[in-house]
């Protein structure tokens, strides 16, 4: 199955600042996706990369692709107290069971 | 807006009652999923389903059974609920290779 695993496990800073995350995976992926869980809430898609991007911007958001280290990287810019929230990443090939992460607790601190 | 809507926020349950956990989209998607998270052990897959009665077990498919009679409901069921299924449920629906689109998530407590 694929999988995601988040690094680190958490993450805190000031308002105003950038997040990075980081993510590898085992196998080898059609896409990697990149959610964001409030708590207690559901999780939201948040962006898409295909294995064949490098790099893919959304907002404020920055993904990046590694698929030769098996790796994505996820920046936040400019960070508001609203995006305190894990941060899950998966990689989906043609296998649908996906195995996920425990995701990166991030707080923004105002 | 599309959507996936889980019929209960908050749920409890008392210990050997047969629960039912439902969940619609809107979007005609193929695939939809259930799963449960706990602290510490991350999203687990319990059932998914790739079309209308089709059903595959997942990780952690002990304890549970689903349905799935039309394309836009797929239903979770705990045949005898037990405490340790006192946990987060999260509905989840996709189509193709696009992400997935997750309902709000029913907390469940067994007592």
């Amino acid at each position: 199955s694929q999988q995601g695993e988040e690094d680190p496990q958490a993450l805190s800073i000031q308002e105003g600042e950038n997040a990075t995350m980081n993510c590898s995976y085992k196998t080898s992926i059609n896409n990697l996706q990149w959610y964001r869980q409030n708590s207690g809430r559901g999780l939201v898609h948040l962006i898409l990369i295909r294995s064949n991007e490098r790099e893919k911007h959304s907002g404020r958001l920055r993904v990046t692709l590694d698929t030769s280290k098996k790796s994505s990287s996820l920046l936040i810019t400019a960070s508001r107290a609203a995006d305190t929230a894990s941060y899950f990443c998966v990689g989906a090939g043609n296998n649908r069971k996906l195995i996920w992460g425990l995701g990166t607790s991030l707080a923004v601190n105002p | 807006d599309v959507k996936v809507t889980q019929s209960s926020r908050y749920l409890v349950k008392r210990t050997g009652e047969k629960v039912f956990l439902e969940c619609v989209q809107d979007m005609d998607h193929e695939n939809m999923f259930w799963y449960r998270q706990d602290p510490g052990l991350g999203l687990r897959l319990i059932y998914f389903s790739y079309d209308v009665k089709m059903k595959e077990k997942g990780d952690i498919p002990e304890g549970y059974s689903v349905s799935r009679e039309k394309k836009e409901r797929f239903s979770l069921i705990l045949e005898s609920a037990s405490t340790n299924q006192t946990s987060m449920y999260l509905c989840a629906s996709k189509t193709g290779g696009g992400g997935y689109t997750f309902g709000s998530g029913t907390r469940l407590t067994v007592v």
